[in-house]
């Protein structure tokens, strides 16, 4: 039940495009088509961004998007846009029942 | 509208113990898999424990195996979370969450948190 890796923090200006990795490992993103993405202001309850490694809920801009490689699991997000400064978490399931969260990427826009 | 309202955080000693509830509405409770995360001060996400539909079946991490109790009360709507031996390191917004369907394992909502903190 190790957290999965993400980048500290990321950086952007408004209208480019960011990309936040989520490493795992053979026991959880690499086993399963099951990351999601949560979103999270400061204060605030997480939002669910993405699910099933690239599925977006109702409602949730088409700027983001999310992929798989291996064990490795990305977020992207174009356009930024100011309101998309928050906390990125990404969570897999792990098998046997249980999850686990990435330790979470401070996204910055410049 | 779904609604997941958390309570019974506080203030605790160390090896007290709590009992955090988590009253939900706006759909059928009986038919979703619930989950407690918490999230240290500063700090990430932590998945904490899950409960089936029925009851049935219950999953911790690891840090909380033989401390905390994950149960739910269908008839009342209510999810909780019995935490006993609490230690500083248990010092975090608790949050319940609804998973989104059987087998899916992403959440969809989230509750506003309570926060629960364990010192002297």
């Amino acid at each position: 039940q190790s957290a999965l890796t993400q980048p500290a923090s990321v950086s952007g200006s408004p209208g480019q495009s960011i990309t936040i990795s989520c490493t795992g490992t053979s026991s959880d993103v690499g086993s399963y088509n099951l990351v999601s993405w949560y979103q999270q202001h400061p204060g605030k309850a997480p939002k669910l961004m993405i699910y099933e490694g690239s599925k977006r809920p109702s409602g949730v801009s088409n700027r983001f998007s999310g992929s798989k490689s291996g064990n490795t699991a990305s977020l992207t997000i174009s356009g930024l846009q100011a309101e998309d400064e928050a906390d990125y978490y990404c969570c897999s399931y792990a098998g046997s029942s249980t999850q686990v969260f990435g330790g979470g990427t401070k996204l910055t826009v410049l | 509208e779904v609604q997941l309202v958390e309570s019974g955080g506080g203030l605790v000693q160390p090896g007290g113990s709590l009992r955090l509830s988590c009253a939900a509405s706006g759909f059928t409770f009986s038919s979703y898999w619930m989950s407690w995360v918490r999230q240290a001060p500063g700090k990430g996400l932590e998945w904490v424990a899950n409960i089936k539909q029925d009851g049935s079946e219950k999953y911790y991490v690891d840090s909380v195996k033989g401390r905390f109790t994950i149960s739910r009360d269908n008839a009342k709507n209510s999810l909780y979370l019995q935490m006993n031996s609490l230690r500083a390191e248990d010092t975090a917004v608790y949050y319940c969450a609804r998973e989104a369907a059987a087998g899916t394992w992403y959440f969809d909502y989230w509750g506003q948190g309570t926060l629960v903190t364990v010192s002297s």
